[in-house]
């Protein structure tokens, strides 16, 4: 079975150092895996996705993601971070050949204090 | 850009009452997602369709049905709403190929009292 695990609920970061958003995931075949963020009162937002190819993908707002397949990681990653950063960040995997199902983390809530 | 539309940002109903949720996306895709968000729960799937009047049970279709009479149209229905059911219901959409990211609407927050 699918899952993925966001093993910390917060994350707090000053602006304009690095940030690190924790993510793994467990599938039976290859995953395709996607970082999602939701702004206050607002839907998921896409920021970017991995598929197959370069495991370091890059996606909206200059956040990035590693794909590491012998740790089943998938950790989001800005350099500097951003005031406006401050949200609600998800992960989410879908196995492969497993059709449309995408399963998504808990959530990890960003703050970035100025 | 994909524009994916829900009926109603806030919602209350009362114990009992049947509920439509319903949610527009532009963009012709073939599948529509029903989703509810519960803090430290994530995001967990109530119901998809495929197709026009196809659709599938996801991780927790009890209490729910939905409707896709139209490809651009899908319908979430509380038969009797109860108070277990406020949350914040999240409809998706993606076109053909599984390699697609979902797009979302902004949500309706559900209020059962």
């Amino acid at each position: 079975a699918q899952s993925v695990a966001q093993p910390e609920d917060q994350v707090n970061v000053a602006e304009g150092n690095p940030l690190t958003v924790k993510c793994t995931y467990s599938v039976s075949g290859n995953p395709y895996l996607f970082w999602y963020v939701q702004y206050p009162n607002r839907g998921l937002q896409f920021l970017l996705k991995y598929i197959t190819g370069d495991n370091l993908v890059k996606g909206s707002y200059g956040f990035e993601a590693e794909f590491n397949k012998s740790q089943t990681s998938f950790h989001l990653k800005k350099p500097s971070a951003l005031v406006s950063d401050s949200a609600l960040y998800f992960c989410a995997v879908r196995e492969g050949t497993g059709g449309f199902k995408t399963i998504f983390g808990a959530g990890t809530r960003l703050f970035v204090k100025a | 850009d994909v524009k994916v539309t829900q009926s109603s940002r806030y919602l209350v109903k009362r114990t009992g009452e049947k509920v439509f949720l319903e949610c527009v996306q532009d963009m012709d895709h073939e599948n529509m997602f029903w989703y509810r968000q519960d803090p430290g729960l994530g995001l967990r799937l109530i119901y998809f369709s495929y197709d026009v009047k196809m659709k599938e049970k996801g991780d927790i279709p009890e209490g729910y049905s939905v409707s896709r009479e139209k490809k651009e149209r899908f319908s979430l229905i509380l038969e009797s709403a109860s108070t277990n059911q406020t949350s914040m219901y999240l409809c998706a959409s993606t076109g053909t190929g599984e390699l697609g990211e979902q797009y979302f609407g902004p949500g309706t927050r559900l209020t059962v009292t």
